[in-house]
């Protein structure tokens, strides 16, 4: 199976900062990629998906995705308390749009 | 955005303990799924389905069992619990009309196999 690492494991960062989390993936043939979070208590949600080599941005966030590199990276800026939550990274599948998770991220914003 | 529950929200059994995991979406959505998540592991699939009588095995199948009785409806079975199988267990559920849809997690059910 073709996996997916991110690191680091957890991330601590002050309010207002900026968080780095990057993954890594095996197949070079990947076309897209999802960033789920999850808060804790509750089911994942979708934060934004990226296809394209390059950056993807959405309000506070920015996805870097380089295929040459496997890599695909999430950056939020001006990071808030409430964006204090597991990250997942994700290799979706044309297949039933099935999905390949990295193992997280647990992100603490301190104030 | 997509309405997806499960129930129930926490359930103990003991080893050899027979256990159904429920889960229902009132958004037709074709596919649905089941994961586990273990820490260090992410999410890992189960089980999914495209369709009321259709499963499809993922990728840690090994002692479980599922069932897709109506669109809203599916199911995990554990016939055999074991304690490898106290885990939090998720359900998902995806419209796929792009082949890279999103999936729309439920709430969870935290299970343990005593």
């Amino acid at each position: 199976q073709q996996k997916v690492q991110q690191s680091p494991e957890s991330l601590i960062v002050p309010e207002g900062g900026m968080a780095s989390l990057n993954c890594t993936f095996s197949d070079r043939n990947s076309q897209y990629f999802w960033w789920y979070r999850q808060h804790s208590g509750e089911g994942p949600k979708a934060l934004m998906s990226i296809f394209s080599n390059g950056d993807k941005k959405e309000g506070r966030f920015t996805a870097h995705l380089n295929k040459a590199s496997l890599h695909v990276s999430l950056h939020i800026k001006d990071s808030q308390p409430s964006d204090s939550a597991l990250y997942f990274c994700a290799r979706a599948s044309s297949s039933f749009s099935k999905l390949v998770f990295g193992q997280g991220t647990s992100l603490s914003v301190v104030p | 955005e997509a309405a997806v529950t499960q129930s129930p929200r926490n359930k103990v059994t003991v080893t050899g303990g027979n256990v159904t995991l429920s889960c229902r979406q009132t958004n037709s959505h074709n596919y649905m799924y089941w994961y586990r998540q273990d820490t260090g592991h992410g999410l890992r699939l189960i089980h999914y389905s495209y369709g009321a009588g259709n499963l499809q095995i993922g990728d840690v199948p090994d002692g479980y069992k599922a069932t897709r009785t109506t669109q809203e409806d599916f199911f995990l079975l554990l016939e055999l619990a074991s304690p490898s199988q106290t885990s939090l267990y998720f359900c998902a559920s995806s419209d796929a009309t792009g082949f890279y849809a999103e999936q729309f997690f439920g709430p969870g059910t935290r299970l343990t196999v005593l």
